[in-house]
């Protein structure tokens, strides 16, 4: 079956911008992450849905980030007054049970010029 | 807190070698442990997991890990390395005791290189 799809592939940006970064889960899937991948910093969780809410948003760095997920579906990651240092990969998984492997889609590679 | 370390950047094996590729973790509880493989622009791809029962797991594409409680490690491990094999491996751990949610904490990744 189809797998996480996200989209944009690439966004480039100017500073200052805000940019809205989607996850479409795999379907059926209640639980959806962000994780932003960077050279930097590796690796980072930024929050998780389980359902429409967000128990867990203490990896967003900044009040410029949030996130919403609507319909216990699709989410949006939009970053506000874009910065140089959110230039990464951001990625989204999803999974079935919060407990156990999740699935990650192909990322989006953000570019802050 | 969860951690995870991957102690080496790089290991380099040749085509037919066995390959390892280690970790150690540190959770407050018993851990989920997780180990992901991640290909040129390409999201990470599951490789297996241990939740629980047998300590050696088997995964997709041949891989294999040890869960050793004591060493509180969990390597990934190869009989055989292909070319094909080489990409860059996160391992990833859970705390369900830690009252954090479900999420993830990744290792910083360690390349791995097949020659021929």
């Amino acid at each position: 079956g189809a797998g996480v799809s996200q989209s944009p592939s690439n966004k480039v940006t100017e500073k200052g911008k805000d940019v809205e970064l989607r996850c479409d889960p795999i379907s059926g899937h209640t639980a959806l992450y962000w994780y932003r991948q960077s050279l930097g910093q590796g690796l980072e969780f930024l929050i998780y849905f389980q359902g429409n809410s967000a128990p867990d948003k203490s990896g967003l760095p900044s009040d410029r980030f949030s996130a919403e997920r609507t319909g216990g579906s699709v989410s949006t990651l939009t970053i506000q007054r874009t910065q140089q240092e959110d230039s990464a990969v951001y990625l989204c998984a999803s999974t079935a049970d919060s407990r156990y492997e999740q699935y990650f889609g192909p990322g989006t590679r953000l570019t802050v010029t | 807190a969860q951690s995870v370390a991957q102690p080496e950047d790089q290991v380099n094996v040749a085509e037919g070698n066995p390959l390892t590729v280690k970790c150690t973790y540190s959770v407050s509880g018993n851990p989920y442990l997780f180990w992901y493989v991640q290909y040129p622009n390409r999201g990470l791809q599951f490789l297996l997991k241990y939740i629980t029962g047998d300590n050696l797991v088997k995964g997709s594409y041949g891989f294999e890990a040890e869960f050793n409680k004591s060493q509180t490690s969990f390597h990934l491990k190869k009989p055989s390395a292909l070319v094909s094999d080489s990409a860059l491996y996160f391992c990833a751990v859970r705390d369900p005791d830690s009252g954090t949610a479900s999420k993830l904490t990744f290792g910083t990744g360690t390349r791995l290189q097949v020659t021929l």
